[in-house]
């Protein structure tokens, strides 16, 4: 079975600082796909960034980075100069395939970022 | 332009009620689910439905019937409604071919239950 685990539920960040988000997994399908979404009071979940499990680099979109590190199962969120704006949740997530065109999403606990001044 | 459109927002109601939320995406994607938040923020899958055919159906109980009338809408309808059926539903969609992009989802609909 897959699995996801988050094992921060809370973090604080100065401002301005790095901040690493802790995700590992669990799986034996030797395709799947990392995704990293944020929710912030306001309930929406916004999509941040994803690694797929064969690629070669880190995944980067602006502030964030994805620490891929497959032998060890983990996929940790790097937000870089953190923001205030930044506070909220943050779900890890796996896609893994179901059939040919089925796939679903299995989803951590979260954790709930608090940037602070 | 909003991409994945879910409505009502919120939704109260009492216990024993029949109650519907609807999903609609103008992304022309050919997948989409139904997840449910719990209080405590954890979020499961509950439904998917590719190009209008059930795919994913979690152990859900049978009170909850999606409907998908075409490849951009999903319908989610509650019979008999319950206390704990109380969450944060999401509706949500995705290229079922295009593995790497993710899944957008709608801003959610919260259910309260009194």
């Amino acid at each position: 079975a897959q699995k996801i685990t988050q094992t921060q539920p809370g973090m604080f960040v100065q401002e301005k600082e790095a901040v690493t988000l802790d995700c590992t997994y669990d799986t034996s399908d030797p395709s799947y796909g990392l995704f990293w979404y944020k929710q912030p009071s306001s309930g929406e979940m916004i999509f941040l960034i994803y690694q797929g499990s064969y690629d070669q680099q880190n995944a980067t979109e602006g502030r964030y980075s994805l620490n891929f590190q497959k032998a060890r199962k983990s996929a940790n969120l790097v937000i870089s100069a953190s923001q205030l704006g930044d506070s909220a949740m943050y779900f890890c997530a796996m896609r893994v395939s179901i059939t040919g065109t089925a796939s679903k999403l299995t989803f951590g606990t979260g954790t709930r970022l608090q940037v602070t001044l | 332009d909003t991409a994945v459109s879910q409505t009502p927002k919120y939704l109260v109601t009492q216990m024993g009620n029949d109650k519907s939320i609807k999903c609609e995406q103008n992304l022309g994607h050919d997948t989409m689910y139904w997840y449910k938040q719990d209080s405590k923020k954890f979020l499961k899958i509950m439904f998917s439905y590719n190009n209008k055919e059930l795919i994913i159906n979690e152990t859900v109980p049978n009170r909850f019937s999606p409907k998908s009338p075409d490849k951009a809408h999903l319908n989610l309808h509650i019979n008999s409604l319950e206390l704990g059926d109380s969450a944060v539903y999401f509706c949500a969609s995705s290229q079922s071919r295009a593995r790497e992009q993710p899944q957008h989802f709608g801003d959610g609909t919260r259910l309260s239950i009194l």
